[in-house]
């Protein structure tokens, strides 16, 4: 069984530039969510896909949006990146249900300078 | 008022002690409820659910009192290994689906 998994690991971008964050889902699991966790925090929820439909959102701005395609695998992208935008990128995948935990990824650090 | 809300720690205890952390949340539609575990520089991994009834893994036990929005969670017999951040999460489905994380408590014990 293929846990879920990140790239890149880590990604230095310069402020205003636009990212892109992937992240391959859990064999058998059709639901990802994304997260932005900053040092010291617990981890924001930024938004789910369900089946390549969004079907929740946080509180983040247009800017950081998301796909999820056919496989299940999913994107985060941010655009006109700000410092704050600064932190480690988690991706999460269940099985659908929502009381079903989450089996996370190792993230991806990102840098805006 | 945040959503999810935890005692801010840090804790350090003694290998053997037993050490509980609480959690407060908001939304009365709030549907299920977790403590996950962060090591540092590493993903959150599950712990265990928490039920309504209480329910115990171990030398870890949850508890969920929907009256109040409140979770707990006891550890006994604490080890080193326990070290580590404990997560109080969420979900929720109004207006769309949430998962909400508290921002974690931090755990040292000590030999």
């Amino acid at each position: 069984e293929t846990g879920v998994t990140q790239s890149p690991t880590h990604l230095i971008k310069t402020r205003g530039q636009q990212v892109t964050l992937r992240c391959s889902s859990q064999s058998g699991h059709n639901t990802v969510s994304w997260y932005q966790q900053a040092l010291g925090q617990g981890p924001q929820f930024i938004f789910q896909y369900y089946r390549e439909e969004e079907n929740g959102r946080g509180n983040f701005p247009p800017r950081f949006s998301g796909l999820q395609f056919p496989n299940y695998s999913s994107e985060l992208n941010v655009n006109a990146l700000e410092l704050d935008d600064s932190a480690l990128y988690l991706c999460a995948s269940s099985p659908g249900s929502y009381n079903s935990p989450l089996h996370f990824g190792n993230g991806t650090r990102l840098t805006v300078t | 008022r945040k959503e999810v809300e935890q005692d801010p720690g840090p804790f350090n205890v003694p290998e053997g002690a037993t050490v509980a952390f609480n959690c407060t949340y908001s939304n009365s539609a709030s549907q299920s409820f977790f403590w996950y575990r962060q090591d540092c520089r590493k993903e959150p991994k599950l712990l265990m659910s928490v039920y309504s009834s209480g329910n115990e893994d171990g030398r870890f036990t949850a508890q969920l009192n929907r009256a109040s929005q409140y979770i707990s969670l006891l550890i006994r017999d604490s080890k080193l290994s326990d070290s580590a951040t404990y997560l109080c999460v969420v979900t929720f489905n109004t207006g769309g689906f949430k998962t909400i994380f508290g921002a974690g408590t931090r755990l040292f014990v000590k030999a």
